[in-house]
């Protein structure tokens, strides 16, 4: 059974900061990977989907990577605004029926 | 485009009333179409999942109901709500090429 991992839940930097937000997972068998974006009392926003034969993603300041041998991802932002601010999940699909395992998030706060 | 469509945004029920919340997905078809709830400062959790019309997945064994009554309209239904029914619930579809998500409702069952 696919378990999916965010480390740490919450993380409070100053604007600016360059950040890194980590996903793991134990099933590396997976097609691809999917960061999402939340704001409080709303849906999860797909930032970036990354396929299991790329290494990473990029879109704006945003640089997600796969390492599926080691069951890793990492969501890089770069120069931190208060408006990044959310929590971001990732997931990974299953095998079965394309249901997808998500992450518990890791709650950003971006400090002005 | 494809867009996904969830209602009502918010919903205070009492126990024991029923429940109707609707999804409905546009510009695609066929696609896999899954309900989730999520709990206050919870991660997400599964409760139905459909690959096609009429054919309904339980995850979690419960008091709600989920049906599919045409290609892109996913309904999850209860008799009689519950205390514990509350929660964010989120409908999302995809074909394989990653999940779109609705905006949420918020449901408050007092």
């Amino acid at each position: 059974k696919q378990e999916v991992t965010q480390i740490p839940a919450a993380l409070s930097v100053p604007e600016g900061e360059n950040l890194v937000l980590n996903c793991s997972f134990t099933d590396s068998a997976i097609y691809n990977l999917q960061w999402f974006r939340q704001d409080p009392g709303k849906g999860l926003t797909s930032l970036l989907l990354i396929q299991s034969s790329q290494r990473e993603q990029t879109s704006g300041r945003l640089n997600a990577s796969l390492d599926k041998s080691s069951g890793r991802s990492t969501l890089y932002i770069a120069a931190s605004q208060p408006g990044d601010s959310a929590t971001y999940l990732c997931a990974v699909p299953n095998t079965n029926a394309g249901k997808s395992t998500f992450g518990d998030g890791t709650t950003l706060t971006v400090k002005p | 485009s494809q867009t996904i469509h969830q209602w009502p945004a918010t919903l205070v029920q009492p126990v024991g009333s029923p429940l109707s919340l609707e999804c409905t997905v546009e510009g695609t078809s066929n696609p896999n179409l899954y309900w989730y709830r999520q709990a206050a400062g919870r991660g997400l959790q599964l409760l139905f999942y459909s690959v096609g019309i009429g054919q309904i997945s339980s995850e979690v064994p419960q008091n709600l109901s989920a049906s599919r009554p045409q290609d892109r309209q996913f309904i999850l239904s209860s008799k009689k709500l519950l205390l514990s029914d509350s929660g964010f619930y989120l409908c999302a579809w995809d074909r394989g090429y990653g999940y779109t998500f609705g905006s949420g409702t918020r449901l408050t069952v007092v």
